[in-house]
């Protein structure tokens, strides 16, 4: 079936240095993707979303790519700081019966901050 | 303003039993959604309400599953004869209909239940 996945389960960085969080989806046909933040005892929280038709989109401190080609995303978070650190998800949209959009989130990577 | 809104934060319930969960989503928010998340499984899609309908229930793993939503607002998550592997934290999303946030969805901080 069609999936949303990361590559890596764990990334640890040093406090300053940029962080690079990976994800390979499978559905080419998926128009719109968001990266969620998710840390301890909360919800995911919506952190920045690109469309198909964009290869890049930058956000505070944050910047998706997206390359159609080979069906990846990245997430790159610049001068990471220890309030950085959560369990960070892609999503892929796709539309549901009635107009609504269905997330499909991948196993999340976990980013460490090291001080 | 205040975000989505989701009790109890825990729940403890034994086999066999029925539950409840309450989902307050943002005000003038007509999208509401639900998810689990459980170990292994990651985030999935339970049901999508648009208004006090739900067009989409796809998601649901049985029919001890059923959702409701009255007024365009508050919606109920209620799982009946609970089992262990319904063990989970329950998250609820809202998001506008239309205009260019309708993508974005905006979640609460989840109901953890844990099955006996």
């Amino acid at each position: 079936g069609e999936s949303v996945g990361l590559h890596l389960p764990t990334l640890s960085v040093q406090e300053g240095d940029n962080s690079i969080i990976n994800c390979a989806y499978s559905n080419s046909a998926s128009d719109y993707f968001i990266w969620y933040k998710q840390e301890s005892g909360k919800g995911p929280q919506f952190i920045i979303d690109i469309r198909s038709n964009m290869d890049k989109r930058q956000g505070q401190r944050v910047t998706v790519l997206l390359n159609k080609t080979v069906k990846h995303l990245s997430l790159q978070i610049a001068a990471t700081q220890p309030g950085d650190s959560a369990v960070y998800f892609c999503a892929e949209i796709t539309l549901l019966t009635g107009g609504g959009n269905k997330l499909t989130f991948g196993t999340g990577t976990q980013l460490k901050v090291e001080l | 303003g205040a975000g989505v809104s989701q009790s109890p934060s825990n729940k403890v319930t034994e086999k066999g039993k029925d539950v409840e969960l309450r989902c307050d989503p943002i005000s003038g928010h007509t999208a509401l959604y639900w998810y689990r998340q459980s170990l292994g499984q990651g985030l999935e899609f339970l049901i999508y309400f648009q208004g006090n309908s739900a067009p989409d229930k796809s998601g649901l793993p049985s029919d001890r599953f059923s959702a409701e939503r009255t007024g365009g607002s508050v919606s109920t998550l209620t799982i009946q004869r609970t089992q262990q592997e319904d063990s989970a934290v329950y998250l609820c999303a809202s998001s506008p209909y239309e205009g260019g946030a309708k993508n974005i969805q905006y979640f609460g901080a989840g109901t953890r239940l844990s099955v006996l």
